[in-house]
């Protein structure tokens, strides 16, 4: 298995504070992600890594921001959460070669009360 | 992940054989993708096929490739109780970037 952590596995928190979740990984791959998971939709990206401070948006993207300033870290925050970000939320890495295969870290289960 | 379409449940005895649909949108896609959930879990790479292949076999895994149609199936042969997850169609959009369908929920009942 990819040596992906991500932390904390669960969070509850309140409307209007602010979230950061962590995904650390141990393989030195140059791409990271974070997508959120919810119900009838699948997985959609949230936004992506493909370097150190190089980052860009995915198709949800909205209400969140994120930071690497190391190749190993990518962090994902919620600036002021919302119950519609109620999600579980999953990292994944690439080394975006020939097959541009990703693997998935465990998840963040993430309830906004 | 609209863009690629699943059905979302299927329900398959021990031992019998299952197939799992998707279609997909962009026909430029390089290479398509089998992802298997299981529950609290994240997503575990089952397979993979490459656009200009019909068809790649890998033990009880079966990929099938419809470019014309855009269609992708998974066959998994002889289905065990350890199958029983969700199973995630992807494919890469022109910018390189995955897009999922919402996931086939497969039940293997004894």
């Amino acid at each position: 298995d990819a040596g992906i952590t991500q932390s904390p596995r669960h969070k509850v928190t309140e409307t209007g504070t602010p979230v950061t979740l962590r995904c650390h990984q141990t393989e030195n791959h140059r791409y990271m992600y974070w997508y959120r998971q919810d119900p009838g939709h699948g997985l959609r990206l949230i936004h992506y890594s493909y370097g150190v401070k190089d980052t860009d948006k995915g198709e949800v993207s909205d209400g969140y921001s994120v930071s690497r300033s190391k190749t190993e870290d990518f962090l994902l925050t919620l600036e002021s959460a919302t119950s519609s970000q109620t999600s579980v939320y999953f990292c994944a890495i690439s080394e975006q070669g020939s097959s541009y295969e990703q693997y998935f870290g465990p998840g963040t289960r993430l309830t906004v009360t | 992940g609209e863009d690629v379409e699943q059905s979302l449940f299927l329900s398959v005895r021990e031992g019998d054989s299952s197939v799992i649909n998707c279609t997909y949108t962009d026909s430029s896609s390089t290479y398509l993708y089998w992802y298997k959930q299981e529950p609290g879990a994240g997503l575990q790479l089952l397979t993979y096929i490459f656009s200009n292949m019909d068809m790649k076999q890998d033990q009880r895994l079966t990929v099938l490739l419809n470019k014309k149609d855009k269609h992708l199936s998974l066959r998994i042969a002889d289905t065990q109780t350890g199958d029983s997850a969700i199973y995630f169609c992807a494919e890469i959009d022109s910018w390189g970037k995955l897009q999922f369908g919402a996931g086939t929920q497969v039940v293997v009942t004894p």
